[in-house]
């Protein structure tokens, strides 16, 4: 079955740095065009982040343009996202999710939360 | 580009019927037929519950449905049960050279 484990969550100080893993399994990961959500706490769904199937493309919310980078190494089904330059604001679960037809997300991780405070 | 546009709460008694609308422009909800809804308990993940604005993926039960009517999409839970208490988001694809993805605001729903 299609599973995605995100890990690298934490506490981090205000301009402080972070990088998220997803692990993928249950699929050919390879094919799959994958993204970052993030939902800060009792809020709604935000979008971070997008990488194609190969990482050839890649969009950026503007929120996160330039201090955030998202890859994807294939052979080892996983995904990444580098954090630098955090804000309190940022405070938030980040879940990695699969894209499906029509920009649908049909499997989502059980997110890991990121805190951004002093 | 705005988040789209859901009532903050929608509720009903088991076994009735509820709609959860989602307005948007021509620019996302209007222009595409790429509008999908999650279900989200507290807690936990989203999950997927049609997608392509009426089609249900395999497991989800056949009482959720979907339409779309010019830049207003709808989701209609039939048959409600206490189960399905859970916050609802809308999302569509849109032309946005900025956002590749929009959701809506979210919509909770109580199961009276």
């Amino acid at each position: 079955q299609v599973q995605l484990v995100e890990s690298g969550g934490g506490l981090v100080k205000p301009g402080g740095s972070l990088r998220l893993s997803c692990a993928a399994s249950g699929f050919t990961f390879s094919d799959y065009f994958m993204i970052w959500i993030r939902q800060a706490p009792g809020k709604g769904l935000e979008w971070v982040s997008y990488i194609s199937s190969s990482g050839g493309t890649i969009y950026y919310a503007d929120s996160v343009k330039g201090r955030f980078t998202i890859s994807r190494d294939n052979a080892k089904n996983s995904l990444y996202l580098q954090m630098n330059s955090l804000r309190a604001e940022e405070t938030a679960v980040y879940y990695c999710v699969r894209e499906s037809s029509g920009r649908s997300l049909d499997y989502w991780g059980q997110g890991t939360l990121v805190t951004v405070s002093s | 580009q705005s988040a789209l546009t859901q009532p903050a709460s929608v509720s009903g008694s088991p076994g009735q019927s509820i709609t959860i609308s989602c307005t948007g422009t021509s620019s996302d909800v209007g222009g595409y037929n790429y509008v999908s809804w999650y279900q989200q308990h507290p807690g936990k993940a989203p999950k997927l519950m049609i997608y392509d604005v009426s089609n249900r993926p395999s497991g989800v039960s056949n009482r959720f449905s979907g339409s779309k009517s010019g830049n207003t999409a709808s989701l209609t839970i039939s048959g409600l049960q206490a189960e399905d208490e859970a916050d609802y988001y809308c999302s569509s694809y849109t032309s946005s050279n900025t956002l590749l993805y929009v959701f809506g605001t979210g919509t909770k729903v109580t199961v009276l």
